[in-house]
């Protein structure tokens, strides 16, 4: 079945440093990827998403790249934030999944100043 | 437009007593989901309902948990008797046209059974 996998975390960085987020993903034909982030005592929203390979999702400084040949989704951002700070989850969308969203496990952000 | 709308943000409530939680979603969107997050368990999908039926709710974990919707501007989650396990934050989301689509999330339920 369809399954998302990311780095655990927390991942802690200091302000202005280049991140990443790696994440890859089990699931047969072309299923949409996304990007979630969730700041401190609220819901998830949408960061990015991309729908097809070799599509770049981008958002507040965010990108990440679908690779079908590495199936991964990984996130980035050139340098980080304090206001960075939150737990981000990777998920894919897909047929095998009647096209429910599947999780990542979600990776704590914190930046030091 | 207000959001997805969750009440209460907290509860506190003791084992054996029911516990009811509401949301309202955004105007016109036709998928509604329940979600539970905890720290052991991540993110897990509840049930999901579909123009007000629900479609899929494997993710209930026991009878003791039911979910209605009445009608498309109203849902609730009920669990009945509560257990200090159940102890999580529970998130409404909603979304326009299919589960692909961008999910709006309230802002939870943070719910403690002592």
């Amino acid at each position: 079945g369809n399954s998302v996998t990311q780095m655990e975390g927390p991942v802690t960085l200091s302000e202005e440093a280049f991140l990443t987020i790696n994440c890859t993903y089990t699931a047969t034909g072309y299923p949409s990827l996304f990007w979630y982030v969730q700041y401190p005592g609220e819901g998830l929203q949408l960061l990015l998403k991309a729908t097809k390979a070799d599509d770049k999702g981008s958002n507040k400084g965010f990108e990440a790249t679908y690779r079908k040949e590495t199936t991964s989704f990984h996130l980035e951002k050139g340098s980080v934030q304090v206001s960075d700070s939150a737990v981000y989850f990777c998920a894919l969308s897909g047929m095998d999944s009647n096209y429910q969203l599947i999780w990542g496990a979600g990776t704590k952000l914190i930046i030091k100043p | 437009d207000a959001g997805v709308i969750q009440s209460p943000r907290h509860e506190v409530t003791e084992m054996g007593q029911e516990v009811t939680l509401r949301c309202k979603p955004i105007s016109g969107h036709d998928y509604l989901f329940w979600y539970r997050q905890t720290m052991m368990r991540g993110l897990e999908l509840l049930i999901y309902f579909n123009n007000n039926v629900p479609i899929d709710d494997s993710g209930m974990p026991e009878d003791r948990f039911s979910a209605k919707m009445p009608n498309a501007s109203f849902s609730t989650l009920k669990i009945q008797p509560s257990e200090p396990r159940d102890s999580a934050v529970y998130f409404c989301a909603s979304s326009f046209r299919t589960a692909g689509e961008k999910l709006f999330f309230g802002s939870g339920t943070q719910l403690s059974v002592l």
